[in-house]
């Protein structure tokens, strides 16, 4: 299995606190990415990380941002919470994306983090 | 946008053969991927079609049609462990190489 790890795996918090959620990753791979997954919803990008520093949006990235200092860690803050924002979060890595080989086609996701805006 | 569909439920008896369809339409595409997600747990890769037609591994198989913008995935000889959810993914192809989008899932329920 893919070295990846969540913190925390479950959290309860109030609305308008911010709460900053951890991925590490041993694995050395260049791209990170953070997925929230609600019912009827499937998975959806909220942001990914192609490198040290560098960072894009997904398709539901309001009221999120990230942060990736190291290679192994890439950080997901809610500044302000919302009830809305209560899903189960995972943290995916895969390796560099060259057009040969499955493996580059492949993620890895962590177990991920549930939580809950009261 | 992106949008791939998925039947939401599915129900087979162990040992008979199931297939679950998705359907997408994307801007770009580089790809077509499955992943299976146990009730409490994080999704794992099962396949991946970068070009038509069919890939095997073990019990289970996926198949692509880029010209109909459809692919499926094929497991046989169904088991009790295989009740999961199953999501089909698009790599986006055309604007950023490095985006997945997901099907919203068809959780398949094994039945004795």
């Amino acid at each position: 299995d893919a070295g990846i790890t969540q913190s925390p795996r479950h959290k309860v918090t109030e609305t308008g606190t911010p709460v900053t959620l951890r991925c590490h990753q041993t694995e050395n791979h260049r791209y990170m990415y953070w997925y929230r997954q609600d019912p009827g919803h499937g998975l959806r990008l909220i942001h990914y990380s192609y490198g040290v520093k560098d960072t894009d949006k997904g398709e539901v990235s309001d009221g999120y941002s990230v942060s990736r200092s190291k290679t192994e860690d890439f950080l997901l803050t809610l500044e302000s919470a919302t009830s809305s924002q209560t899903s189960v979060y995972f943290c995916a890595i895969s390796e560099s994306p060259t057009p040969g080989g499955q493996g580059a086609h492949e993620q890895y996701f962590g177990p991920g983090t549930r939580l809950t805006v009261t | 946008g992106q949008s791939l569909e998925q039947p939401s439920e599915v129900t087979a008896v162990e040992g008979a053969i199931v297939q679950i369809n998705c359907t997408y339409q994307t801007s770009g595409f580089y790809g077509l991927s499955w992943y299976q997600q146990h009730d409490g747990g994080a999704p794992t890769f099962l396949s991946y079609n970068g070009l038509d037609g069919l890939e095997e591994t073990g019990r289970f198989s996926s198949f692509l049609s880029r010209s109909d913008s459809y692919g499926y995935l094929l497991l046989q000889e169904l088991q009790m462990k295989d009740s999961a959810s199953y999501f089909c993914a698009v790599r986006d192809g055309i604007y950023n190489f490095n985006k997945f989008y997901f099907g919203s899932g068809t959780k398949l329920n094994v039945k004795p």
